[in-house]
């Protein structure tokens, strides 16, 4: 079955960068597009931006450009997601979240992965 | 970008009752060239990830229970759980794929009168 685990949760200083892995299995890794959502404690859900895997394209929403980087390894099947010059308003659980349609990123997002809590505190 | 507004924020709803939740886009979310709307709801519950339960608006998932029902077109949609049991107890979230950035509503909390 179709299953991405992240690894585990983080405490950074502010001004630090955080590095998130997504492990994929399941699936042709690089058929699918790859999202990255966070979700600040007892907050909604915020997209931060998609990756093509097959190419390592990506696309960042506007209020982490500059400050995220998504990267991709086929050899591994892992996604992974770097955010730097963390401050507090960071801390949150990152979400990978795999779009289903084949070679397309226009679609809704399942599965999404367990979670990485990420913390930012001096 | 799209905004989502979703209401009410929180509903209490008896066991057994129906639970109505609206979802509004801030521009028609309606694909031209698929005729169809690229609206999504998810359920989350404490501590896991959101899991999609219906999408296009009004296909359910596989495996989930037919008391959940999408409706809606271009800029207003509804979810509808029919029969609220004591499992539907989640926050859920509409998203439109329409455009990037792709975004979701800020969530409607579902609890038991």
């Amino acid at each position: 079955q179709v299953q991405l685990v992240q690894s585990g949760a983080e405490v950074k200083k502010p001004g630090a960068s955080v590095k998130v892995s997504c492990k994929a299995s399941g699936y042709s890794f690089t058929d699918y597009y790859m999202h990255w959502v966070r979700q600040a404690p007892g907050q909604g859900l915020e997209w931060m931006g998609i990756i093509n895997p097959r190419s390592g394209s990506t696309s960042y929403s506007q209020k982490f450009q500059g400050r995220v980087s998504m990267t991709r390894d086929t050899s591994t099947s892992t996604v992974y997601m770097e955010l730097s010059s963390l401050r507090s308003e960071d801390t949150a659980v990152y979400y990978c979240a795999r779009d289903p349609g084949y070679m397309s990123p226009f679609n809704w997002f399942d599965p999404w992965g367990q979670g990485t809590l990420v913390t930012v505190s001096s | 970008d799209i905004v989502m507004t979703q209401s009410p924020d929180s509903l209490a709803v008896s066991l057994g009752e129906r639970a109505t939740i609206n979802c509004k886009s801030s521009q028609s979310i309606l694909y031209s060239s698929n005729n169809k709307n690229h609206l999504a709801w998810y359920q989350q519950k404490p501590g896991q990830p959101p899991k999609v339960i219906i999408y296009w608006a009004s296909t359910r998932q596989s495996g989930v229970p037919d008391r959940f029902s999408g409706s809606g077109s271009a800029t207003d949609f509804t979810l509808t759980i029919s029969s609220l049991q004591a499992e539907d107890v989640a926050v859920y979230y509409c998203q439109q794929y329409y455009s990037t950035p792709w975004t979701f509503g800020q969530g409607t909390k579902v609890e038991i009168k």
